[in-house]
């Protein structure tokens, strides 16, 4: 119930590509659903994050799709720079869980120049 | 720039020491904040919640004993590594949430190595 399933584990594109990477929950108690984006050594940093009442949500490059009939939610990376290789984490929370994070396992993305 | 800020970034000490890392709320009153364990390409494991003024949530398998955590004011919660061994080398982060906020901000991470 608490898992958050997320794929591909590792993605590599070209430059200007469209990298997707996906995520499945199972607890329908989650409300919020933020996308982190981790550089090597450093902590994550919140990319971005949707409600379940949106189907998707844009920032700048990045957007997130979101099917709540299917429990899913993606994250695309429009025109990705040789900047964004990094790895990214879909997380998941509820209300009265003091925000409390279910990650996803986490996609290394490289792209390349 | 950052609004939770961690401390030290890096550490490096013997097998057998204690060390203390901290975590900071630098603009917001942080009652609860939770700490991770992150090992190399993996996913942050979260090891216990912080709660100011009362004692931490500890995550199962995660040991009381070993991992001490203090929350003694809404802005700071430091996490002691007591007796450190060379297994519990790995990188530490931290995070809070501001108050009715949904999001979480992240500190910067610490790396312990213990020799």
């Amino acid at each position: 119930q608490q898992q958050v399933k997320q794929s591909p584990q590792s993605l590599i594109v070209q430059k200007g590509g469209i990298p997707i990477i996906n995520c499945a929950y199972e607890n329908t108690a989650f409300d919020y659903f933020p996308w982190y984006q981790q550089f090597p050594g450093k902590g994550p940093a919140l990319l971005i994050a949707i409600r379940p009442d949106v189907s998707e949500k844009k920032e700048g490059r990045f957007t997130i799709s979101f099917n709540k009939s299917a429990k899913q939610f993606s994250l695309h990376i429009m025109d990705s720079q040789p900047g964004d290789s990094a790895t990214y984490f879909c997380a998941a929370t509820r209300a009265g869980s003091a925000r409390q994070l279910t990650f996803g396992s986490g996609t290394q993305l490289t792209v390349l120049p | 720039g950052a609004v939770v800020s961690q401390h030290p970034s890096r550490v490096i000490c013997k097998s057998g020491t204690s060390v203390k890392i901290e975590c900071r709320s630098l603009d917001f009153q942080a009652t609860t904040m939770f700490w991770y364990r992150q090992f190399p390409k993996q996913s942050l494991m979260l090891m216990a919640t912080s709660n100011e003024g009362s004692k931490a949530t500890y995550e199962q398998g995660v040991e009381k004993d070993k991992f001490l955590i203090n929350h003694a004011s809404l802005t700071l919660s430091t996490l002691t590594v007591t007796s450190a061994h060379p297994e519990d080398s790995s990188f530490y982060i931290c995070s809070a949430p501001p108050p009715e906020k949904n999001i979480q901000y992240f500190g910067a991470g610490t790396r312990l190595s213990v020799l």
